[in-house]
């Protein structure tokens, strides 16, 4: 079975850039997590997803930040425009409950 | 609120010796899950152990055991004869129910093994 899947890997990016983070959950997991680890300090949590449905966006920065997650499936973060600070690595969690979450490996974003 | 603080940032052992990563936690809430979670230097996030709020018994897996008491909001992470493998980022968190299901975590402990 598929784990979490995250793309890109790495990117790196101008300030005042667009960036797209794309998220693959493990099929069938209703729920999907976005968080964000900052230069070396704890993971935060961004947004929460039930299916297609926002279920808590309370850890998302600003306005920059989009999520989507079509139909349930998929989700993406868009970062527009990319400032220096939000350099660091996005993760994405999903799980079937709410008690155990399968994190992807992550997209390292570098905003020079 | 809800708070996890892991007091230790780094820690370096030599291979073989045994390791406790310490964790506090902080919430009002009495239904509650604790985790531990690895990063390797790959960077994935590794699901190591869960426990809920109304299971104090400690627990081991192989050359791991974690120590949860509520008496003192903890949960230690101990590995016994560390190797060089075990070297990692080791996240603990914590998720109330009543929270949708987030993770709380810590800072995180960078532990070095060396050979």
């Amino acid at each position: 079975e598929a784990g979490v899947t995250q793309f890109p890997s790495h990117s790196v990016i101008e300030k005042g850039q667009t960036v797209t983070l794309r998220c693959d959950p493990i099929s069938g997991h209703d729920n999907l997590y976005w968080y964000r680890r900052v230069m070396g300090k704890e993971i935060k949590f961004l947004l929460h997803f039930v299916k297609e449905s926002k279920q808590d966006e309370s850890g998302m920065p600003n306005n920059r930040f989009l999520a989507e997650r079509t139909g349930g499936t998929y989700s993406t973060l868009k970062v527009q425009p990319a400032e220096l600070e939000d350099s660091g690595v996005y993760f994405c969690a999903s799980s079937l409950s709410r008690t155990e979450a399968f994190f992807g490996q992550g997209t390292r974003l570098t905003v020079v | 609120a809800q708070k996890v603080t892991q007091a230790q940032t780094e820690i370096s052992v030599v291979e073989k010796e045994d390791v406790t990563l310490d964790c506090v936690y902080e919430t009002r809430d009495t239904t509650y899950y604790l985790f531990w979670y690895k990063q390797p230097p790959s960077g994935e996030l590794v699901f190591l152990i869960r426990r809920n709020s109304f299971d104090e018994q400690n627990e081991i897996s192989g050359r791991y055991s974690w120590n949860f008491q509520k008496s003192t909001s903890s949960f230690n992470f101990t590995i016994t004869a560390s190797q060089v493998v075990d070297s990692a980022v080791y996240f603990c968190a914590l998720s109330v129910l009543s929270n949708t299901g987030k993770l709380i975590f810590g800072q995180g402990t960078t532990l070095q093994v060396k050979p």
